[in-house]
């Protein structure tokens, strides 16, 4: 059975910190991670990685995968109130849908 | 910027009811999917649609559950005999058909109440 296991499952931090967000996996047949944002509703989509070691970057967002090791990292720099979010991490296997972690609660205080 | 569009976005029903629970993927996706979350709990895979019919399902698709395409442009989820626990926010998603490209892009959601 594939498995995602987030860490930390909550963190608040203040405005303006750097978090790093921690995804490890084990799947069949591993073919992609991907990182999405949750806030009130809907999943929105971050970043894929499909390879080691290859940054993804996106403004303040920034995400790493290493396939030896079996985990991703996602990191925010200079957060803003705005980033409070649940942060999901995702692995597409062997099978068509996703299998989800739990998320990480980020609250950033100003 | 295109996106997934969902339909209503809260449903409440009496137990055994059935609903039917409506998306709208993006233009040019050829694959479909419906996830659910329970409040508090992961989200979880439900089905996936691709080419008129369901390419893979989850233990928690079962019998009352079902999907359909009915036209060029809504997938839709029915659920036959709703129960308490059906309670959830359902989601849509969708992909591109690109071998490479494995992201989905998700819908806001249907919250379903079940009473």
């Amino acid at each position: 059975e594939d498995k995602v296991v987030q860490s930390p499952l909550s963190l608040v931090v203040h405005e303006g910190d750097t978090v790093t967000l921690n995804c490890s996996y084990e799947v069949t047949n591993f073919r992609s991670l991907l990182w999405y944002k949750q806030e009130k509703k809907a999943p929105t989509f971050l970043f894929m990685l499909t390879s080691s070691g290859i940054e993804k970057k996106s403004g303040r967002l920034s995400s790493i995968l290493d396939k030896k090791e079996l985990f991703s990292i996602l990191n925010i720099t200079a957060t803003q109130t705005g980033d409070s979010a649940i942060y999901l991490c995702a692995v597409g296997g062997g099978a068509d849908g996703l299998t989800f972690g739990k998320g990480t609660h980020l609250i950033i205080q100003p | 910027e295109p996106e997934v569009t969902q339909t209503p976005s809260h449903q409440v029903t009496q137990m055994g009811q059935e609903v039917i629970l409506r998306c709208v993927p993006i233009s040019n996706h050829l694959y479909f999917y419906w996830y659910r979350q329970i409040l508090g709990q992961k989200v979880e895979f439900l089905v996936s649609f691709y080419n008129n019919e369901i390419s893979e399902k989850s233990e928690i698709f079962d019998d009352q559950f079902s999907v359909e395409r009915p036209d060029g442009s809504n997938f839709t989820l029915k659920i036959r005999s709703t129960k308490l626990e059906d309670s959830a926010m359902y989601f849509c998603a969708s992909r591109v058909e690109r071998v490479s490209s494995y992201e989905q892009y998700f819908g806001p959601g249907t919250r379903l109440t079940v009473t």
